[in-house]
């Protein structure tokens, strides 16, 4: 199956400043990559995709980039804002099954 | 997009109980359905894909007897943990394959 990994897993950042967090995958076929948002004893909440075809992809603040020879691809977050923190997955969908990566932390200190 | 709710949001059992927890799509008919489970601080972990009127393909290393799957109609899907023991106890999510992934808001199984 596909493996997917996640770093790094906690990130802390000032307000303001901007937060990356990588994924890289193992399986080729893997064709659309979301991610998602989970905050405490919450659902996770999709917040940006972006499928094998497309090589970024952006929504306001946030951007999606995808780097299929590689096989990784990573989420930007700009001007970040305290209600930005929470704990960031990464999936990879593979055969109709998404796997997630282990989670990035996020703490945006004010 | 889909709107998934799960029943109940909150279980304690005691071990060696069996538990159901319900997850229905309320807007969209969903012919797969899939149930995670998450412990905390850690990732979801796709235990399996759960399909309307057929068998359930479970994940390598989940037991099959243990976690009972039941996809008996395109907005329901159960999954029922037989015999529950404390080791059991998690956040167990289900989801919607629709245009992406929509979540349910997650039961949380307790067992002492």
């Amino acid at each position: 199956g596909e493996n997917v990994e996640q770093h790094p897993s906690t990130l802390s950042v000032q307000e303001g400043d901007s937060a990356v967090i990588k994924c890289t995958y193992s399986d080729s076929a893997s064709n659309y990559f979301p991610w998602y948002k989970q905050e405490l004893g919450k659902r996770p909440q999709l917040i940006i995709d972006i499928r094998s075809n497309v090589g970024e992809k952006k929504d306001q603040r946030i951007a999606v980039t995808l780097n299929k020879t590689a096989k990784h691809f990573s989420l930007h977050i700009t001007e970040t804002q305290p209600e930005d923190s929470a704990v960031y997955f990464c999936a990879a969908n593979n055969f109709n099954k998404f796997y997630f990566g282990s989670g990035t932390k996020l703490n945006v200190k004010p | 997009g889909a709107v998934v709710s799960q029943h109940p949001s909150w279980v304690i059992c005691k071990s060696g109980t069996s538990v159901k927890i319900e997850c229905r799509s309320l807007d969209f008919q969903a012919t797969t359905m899939f149930w995670y489970r998450q412990f905390p601080k850690q990732s979801l972990m796709l235990m399996a894909t759960s399909n309307e009127g057929s068998k359930a393909t479970y994940e390598q290393g989940v037991e099959k007897d243990k976690f009972l799957i039941n996809h008996a109609s395109l907005t329901l899907s159960t999954l029922t943990v037989t015999s529950a023991h404390p080791e059991d106890s998690s956040f167990y999510i289900c989801s919607v394959r629709a245009e992406t992934q929509y979540f349910g808001p997650g039961t949380r199984l307790l067992v002492l």
